[in-house]
This record gives C-alpha cells, sequence and structure tokens, in this order.
C-alpha cells in the first residue's frame, strides 16, 4: 500500500496567518491526491482533488500543489471557521490510502 | 441537493453481522461509483471499499475482505455492505461516499477504481461489543 505520510500532526495558528501542510507519499503517485477537511462531528469535505484542482464553493484561500512524491496543502489566511482536521489521500494505486490528518487549532 | 444518508449501525456482539444502507438523493445514483469508509473513534480515515456504478467492479481493503461485502440496487436506489465476522476493531462511523471520478485512463482506456470521494453522508456508527 502507498503510505501517505502527513505533517504537522497538529498545528496552531492565528486568524490571519497563512497555513502549510504536507503530504509525503511512499511512491509516485503523479498528481493522484486529494485534500478534505473533516470539523468535529461531521463527515469529512472534500476540497481539493488531482493536487490543485479546487472543489466548486470552496473559498480561494485554499489551494494545493506538488507531484510525484511531495505535496503541499495551503490555506493562505487562515479563518475561524477552518478549524478542523484535514487529510490528504492518496488514489494512484489500491487501496486508496489517507494520511494521518493535521488538526488545526487557533492560537 | 445533493445527499447521502446511511443506516443500520448498532451494537453487535464480536463475531455477528450486519448490513448497512446508503440511501443516495439530488443524483442520477446509478451514474455513479461509490465507496464505503469508516472513521474508528478518535482515529483517522480507512477506505474499506468500492463498487463501479453497474456494480460489475468491487474492490475491498485488505482488512475486511471476506468478511464485507459492498452491493447496490440501482434500481432501488441503494447502497449496501454487509459486515460479517465483526471484531471489537471494527468499531468505527461508517461512511459512503460518493466517487467523484470515473476511473482512470489507461492506454484509452477507462479502468473503473476509486478517485476522489466528493458527497459523504453522516456516518452510521457501528459499535462492536460483548
Amino acid at each position: 500500500d502507498v503510505q501517505m505520510t502527513q505533517s504537522p500532526p497538529s498545528l496552531s495558528a492565528s486568524v490571519g496567518d497563512r497555513v502549510t501542510i504536507t503530504c509525503q507519499a511512499s511512491q509516485d503517485i503523479t498528481n493522484y491526491i486529494n485534500w478534505y477537511q473533516q470539523k468535529p462531528g461531521k463527515a469529512p469535505k472534500l476540497l481539493i482533488h488531482d493536487a490543485s484542482r479546487l472543489e466548486t464553493g470552496v473559498p480561494s484561500r485554499f489551494s494545493g500543489s506538488g507531484s510525484g512524491t511531495g505535496f503541499s496543502f495551503t490555506i493562505s489566511s487562515l479563518q475561524p471557521e477552518d478549524i478542523a482536521t484535514y487529510y490528504c489521500q492518496q488514489y494512484d494505486s489500491i487501496p486508496p490510502t489517507f494520511g494521518q490528518g493535521t488538526r488545526l487549532e487557533i492560537k | 441537493e445533493v445527499r447521502l444518508v446511511e443506516s443500520g449501525g448498532r451494537l453487535v456482539r464480536p463475531g455477528g453481522s450486519l448490513r448497512l444502507s446508503c440511501a443516495p438523493s439530488g443524483f442520477i445514483f446509478s451514474s455513479y461509483n461509490m465507496n464505503w469508509v469508516r472513521q474508528a473513534p478518535g482515529k483517522g480515515l480507512e477506505w474499506l471499499s468500492y463498487i463501479s456504478s453497474a456494480g460489475s467492479t468491487v474492490y475491498y481493503a485488505d482488512s475486511v475482505r471476506g468478511r464485507f461485502t459492498i452491493s447496490r440496487d440501482n434500481a432501488k436506489n441503494s447502497l449496501y455492505l454487509q459486515l460479517s465476522s465483526l471484531r471489537a476493531d471494527d468499531t468505527a462511523v461508517y461512511y459512503c461516499a460518493r466517487d467523484g471520478g470515473h476511473g482512470v485512463t489507461l492506454f484509452g482506456e477507462v479502468i473503473p477504481r476509486p478517485n476522489w470521494f466528493d458527497t459523504w453522508g453522516q456516518g452510521t456508527l457501528v459499535t462492536v461489543s460483548s
């Protein structure tokens, strides 16, 4: 299985900060990576697919980049409603696998 | 509004069986590939199974292969996950999730397989305990 190593496991930042989360794949996954947001007690929500393609309705402060084995997810200006856990997920091979998650808190 | 609603989760004894259902609305169910994903309490996300739009292609995670069975009834607009030989570590919230892609194109042929999960249900809790 492809291992997705996500970092950091947790992150504390202030409103307005630029926040970056990274995911390292254990093998080349081209650009087959997606990013999800999960708020406490809620189902995950797809934000980005194919490394950088923003889902309809998702604010433009969210972005993704990378290819091969190294990927990043960025919130350009952190908002209070962005408090959540974020997951990366690869689909280059079966089974699709998720990173361990990054818990984002407001400082 | 595109929506998925899971049902069927409950407390079950180790070794027991259970069938989960997922009811879609707001989209043409028969046109979409579907998945099941679970989340153990306080843990991350684990993909479990995939079924293609016509039901002809299925995939399973190693952790559930041989114990769980995915199926769908497009005429009844329903997705199912049959769980058997349940263990304590199967305790989790189970989500159905619509696949936003249509597979991967290899040498001009579209191969059905999981892509991204663009719509999720609210989840149904399965607790395995004696």
